[in-house]
């Protein structure tokens, strides 16, 4: 069964500093792979997407993330944080052939510090 | 500019008191689905419909019903709630080629109180 694993519930950094979010996967075959980020009392925002092609993604906000197939990871990575991205972050997972099966990881909630 | 926009973003009801939840989507995406979402976890699907088609999950309450009377709209009924169904409800859409994964767009959600 395809499952996501967020191994960190909370995470604080200062502002400025560097910030890598874990995710780790359980699937069968290639997936198709999600970072959302979800404000307090707000809904999910997509931040980038991996569908295939070239395992570094750029996505909004200035975050990256990186597909690594032989650790089956895909990690969410900012070189310099800041206030404002303080919130809750969802990896999911999603079988290529079957649109309405997300999995999603349990978050991780992120604490800027000044 | 808001593509998936759900009304009201915060509802309160009794217990026992039918509520409606709606949400509707500019991106003329044939899937909508309604995702249920307590403190500190992760979103977790209720039910999705594929243009007319209506898909329950397996685990989903029958309490809880929906329609989507055309491609623009879809709503979340609460036929009797109670205490455990407060929650954040999360409204989403996407646009699969056939059976395809594509990205799903959320709308910013309905916080719902049970009194």
């Amino acid at each position: 069964a395809q499952s996501v694993t967020q191994p960190d519930i909370h995470i604080t950094v200062s502002e400025g500093a560097s910030l890598e979010l874990r995710c780790n996967y359980s699937y069968g075959a290639t997936p198709y792979l999600f970072w959302y980020v979800q404000s307090p009392g707000q809904g999910l925002q997509l931040l980038l997407k991996y569908f295939s092609g070239d395992t570094l993604v750029q996505g909004i906000k200035g975050f990256e993330a990186e597909f690594k197939r032989s650790q089956s990871s895909f990690n969410l990575r900012k070189p310099s944080v800041h206030w404002s991205d303080a919130a809750e972050y969802f990896c999911a997972v999603a079988p290529s052939y079957n649109f309405n099966k997300f999995y999603f990881g349990s978050g991780t909630k992120l604490n800027v510090k000044p | 500019d808001a593509m998936v926009i759900q009304n009201p973003r915060y509802q309160v009801t009794q217990f026992g008191k039918p509520v409606t939840l709606s949400c509707s989507q500019t991106l003329n995406h044939n899937v909508m689905y309604w995702y249920q979402q307590k403190s500190s976890q992760a979103p977790k699907l209720l039910f999705h419909y594929y243009d007319k088609d209506f898909n329950n999950e397996a685990d989903t309450p029958d309490n809880f019903q929906s329609r989507r009377p055309n491609t623009s709209f879809c709503f979340l009924d609460i036929r009797s709630p109670g205490l455990g169904d407060a929650a954040m409800y999360l409204c989403a859409t996407s646009s699969p080629l056939g059976l395809r994964t594509d990205t799903q767009y959320f709308g910013p959600g309905t916080r719902l109180t049970v009194l």
